[in-house]
């Protein structure tokens, strides 16, 4: 199976901070690669798919980048709706895996 | 608007079987690849299980296989999800998803609760 690993697990950010959350696949993917953001008590919600195309309605202080085996979510500038959790998954290879997950909270 | 609404969550024992509904509206449901995703209490998403548009083809997590079985009538609009020999550490929200064409989730149910315990 493919492994998802992100980093940091934690990150504490101000409102207004430009943030990178980092996934690495343990091996290549190409561009197959999404992020999810989840709040708490709610399903996770569809930011970013192959790598770098954001999801309609999403706000483009969001953006992606990476291929082969190294991604990045980048946030531009944080807003207060922007502190959750995110999730990479790779969907290059069944059975398709998740990050363990990046928790972005208020400094 | 897409919508998945899933059921039959509750408290079970250990070793007891449960089947997990999610039924789906919104879409040309037989079309798209359906994904059942859980997540324990506190912890991360684990990808769990897939099935095609048609039904034909599945795909299992490790940690699941020879317990889990994914299936979908396209004429109800609804993808199950059976569950075999349930163990405390199935304890999670089960997540109901749609997949796009390109295999990504885009749509999400709300979850359905399964807590395993005596």
């Amino acid at each position: 199976d493919i492994q998802m690993t992100q980093s940091p697990s934690t990150l504490s950010a101000s409102v207004g901070d430009r943030v990178t959350i980092t996934c690495r696949a343990s091996q290549s993917i190409s561009k197959w690669l999404a992020w999810y953001q989840q709040k708490p008590g709610k399903a996770p919600n569809l930011l970013i798919y192959k790598a770098s195309t954001l999801e309609g309605g999403v706000p483009s202080r969001f953006s992606g980048s990476g291929s082969e085996t190294e991604f990045t979510l980048t946030i531009s500038s944080l807003q207060p709706d922007d502190f959750a959790t995110y999730y990479c998954q790779q969907y290059s290879t069944f059975p398709y895996t998740f990050g363990q997950g990046t928790k972005l909270e208020i400094k | 608007e897409v919508q998945l609404l899933e059921s039959g969550g509750g408290l079970v024992q250990p070793g007891k079987s449960l089947r997990l509904f999610c039924a789906a509206s919104g879409f040309t449901f037989s079309s798209f690849t359906m994904t059942w995703v859980r997540q324990a209490p506190g912890k991360g998403l684990e990808w769990v299980t897939a099935i095609s548009g048609s039904g034909d083809t599945t795909y299992y997590a490790d940690s699941v296989k020879g317990r889990f079985t994914i299936s979908r009538d396209n004429s109800k609009n609804t993808l199950y999800l059976q569950i075999h020999s349930l163990r405390a550490d199935d304890t999670a929200v089960y997540y109901c998803a749609k997949d796009s064409p390109s295999d990504y989730v885009d749509h999400w149910g709300q979850g359905t609760l399964v807590t395993v315990s005596s």
